[in-house]
């Protein structure tokens, strides 16, 4: 069965820098599109960033945008998300998850916490 | 930016109701939205995708329906496990989510 397990969560001061990561299992990893999406405390779901297949196509969030940076390793079945100049309110639970038109399988998250 | 909102925010239920949520795009998404439920610690589940195609392994009282601007997630006979936050997300060409519904135990 598929599986997706983040890492690389963590306290971080405002204006830090971290790498999350996500390793894939139990799929062919480079046949699917991938997400990340994250969950401020109490709050809803938030969509941040998306890539492609061989990585042609990347968005992301408004929110995000000129921050973070997401990629794939596709021999090592792992997406990445380089998160630079973090802020306060990026404070989240972060979860990768696999797109099929709807994201049919999501990691456990990981915490991440932004403060002084 | 394709906005999302579902309505109602909170839901009272009793075990065995039929419950109805619905969700609205700003603008037409076609069929291109997808329902969720997350429980409390968990990650989402994937329940309807392409507003009313049923994920493997979802039970049959989940249906889904609409396309355009408006949608709704249908439960019928509620089940005690079914009280969860339920959130859609359209997918035509970005990604957005609504900000939930909450299924509560009347």
């Amino acid at each position: 069965e598929a599986q997706l397990v983040e890492s690389g969560g963590g306290l971080v001061q405002p204006g830090g820098s971290l790498r999350l990561s996500c390793a894939a299992s139990g799929f062919t990893f480079s046949n699917f599109e991938m997400h990340w999406v994250r969950q401020a405390p109490g709050k809803g779901l938030e969509w941040i960033s998306y890539i492609s297949t061989r990585s042609s196509v990347i968005f992301y969030a408004d929110s995000v945008k000129g921050r973070f940076t997401i990629s794939r390793d596709d021999a090592k079945r792992s997406l990445f998300l380089q998160m630079d100049s973090l802020r306060v309110e990026d404070t989240a639970v972060y979860y990768c998850a696999r797109d099929t038109g709807g994201k049919d399988y999501w990691g456990q998250g990981t915490q991440v916490t932004v403060s002084s | 930016d394709i906005q999302m909102t579902q309505s109602p925010s909170t839901l009272s239920a009793s075990v065995g109701d039929r419950v109805t949520i619905t969700c609205r795009a700003s603008q037409s998404i076609s069929v291109w939205l997808a329902w969720y439920q997350q429980k409390p610690g968990k990650a989402p589940k994937l329940l309807i995708y392409k507003a009313s195609s049923l994920e493997s392994g979802v039970p049959s009282r989940f249906s889904g329906s609409g396309s355009g601007t408006e949608f709704t997630l249908t439960i019928n006979s509620l089940q005690p496990d079914d009280f969860a936050t339920y959130y859609c997300e359209q997918y035509n060409g970005n990604f957005t989510f609504g900000p939930g519904t909450k299924v509560d135990i009347k």
